[in-house]
């Protein structure tokens, strides 16, 4: 299997609901990524975990909550966003985090629009 | 992490290679050439890297000039499956984040 997959493709949410985005890779990468994108920018990084710590929070708000309860998995944790936050999520694993053989692969992302 | 340049945009006929250029002109000496593409409402794809020494492989060969400060993307034969925007990015080896820039969106026309 040398997938990422995201679940939903798409989502729609008020700015008082609660959701989760899902991903999941088994690839046995150790290294897992949240990216934000929105429409015509280029991906921007959000958090990075590494052997299921996370290593990396790019000053993101704290509506936004990551969590990697294995090395398979990664969730993102909505909660009270603003109808600015809508755009694609995109997830990402590499091997490692570090060294030569560290080439992210990217799932199909979640379209998150906020209401 | 050093910054890339690219043209913002470029046309290209099916079965022409197509040649992608990209400027980093404070590369250091750590720092490796990656380039991605993303196809529309898809994730980024992964195509090569490289640190000085041209490389190839089934999607692309990549060409870096001697002093690092410039390299291009080379698809040999492009189909109109290759339109897509595609990201030049400078990374450490260690480790360190992939920073996309704007990329360059290219049209492969028929």
């Amino acid at each position: 299997d040398t997938e990422v997959t995201q679940t939903p493709k798409h989502l729609v949410m008020g700015m008082t609901n609660k959701k989760s985005l899902k991903c999941e890779q088994h690839m046995g990468h150790r290294a897992m990524y949240w990216y934000k994108q929105k429409a015509k920018k280029p991906p921007e990084l959000m958090f990075v975990y590494s052997y299921e710590k996370l290593s990396i929070n790019e000053s993101v708000p704290s509506r936004f909550s990551p969590e990697c309860p294995n090395s398979s998995l990664l969730n993102l944790h909505l909660h009270a966003l603003q109808p600015e936050d809508s755009a694609l999520y995109l997830c990402a694993s590499s091997p490692t985090p570090r060294g030569r053989y560290n080439e992210q692969f990217f799932g199909p992302g979640t379209r998150l629009t906020v209401l | 992490d050093a910054k890339t340049t690219q043209p913002p945009s470029m046309d290209c006929a099916e079965g022409r290679a197509a040649n992608l250029p990209c400027n980093h002109s404070t590369i250091s000496g750590n720092e490796y050439v990656y380039w991605y593409r993303q196809i529309h409402s898809q994730g980024p794809q992964y195509i090569i890297h490289g640190l000085k020494n041209n490389e190839t492989n089934e999607m692309a060969s990549l060409i870096i000039t001697e002093d690092r400060k410039s390299s291009t993307l080379i698809l040999p034969h492009a189909t109109l499956r290759d339109t897509a925007v595609y990201y030049c990015i400078v990374r450490l080896f260690q480790g360190g984040k992939l920073i996309f820039g704007q990329g360059t969106e290219l049209s492969v026309k028929p």
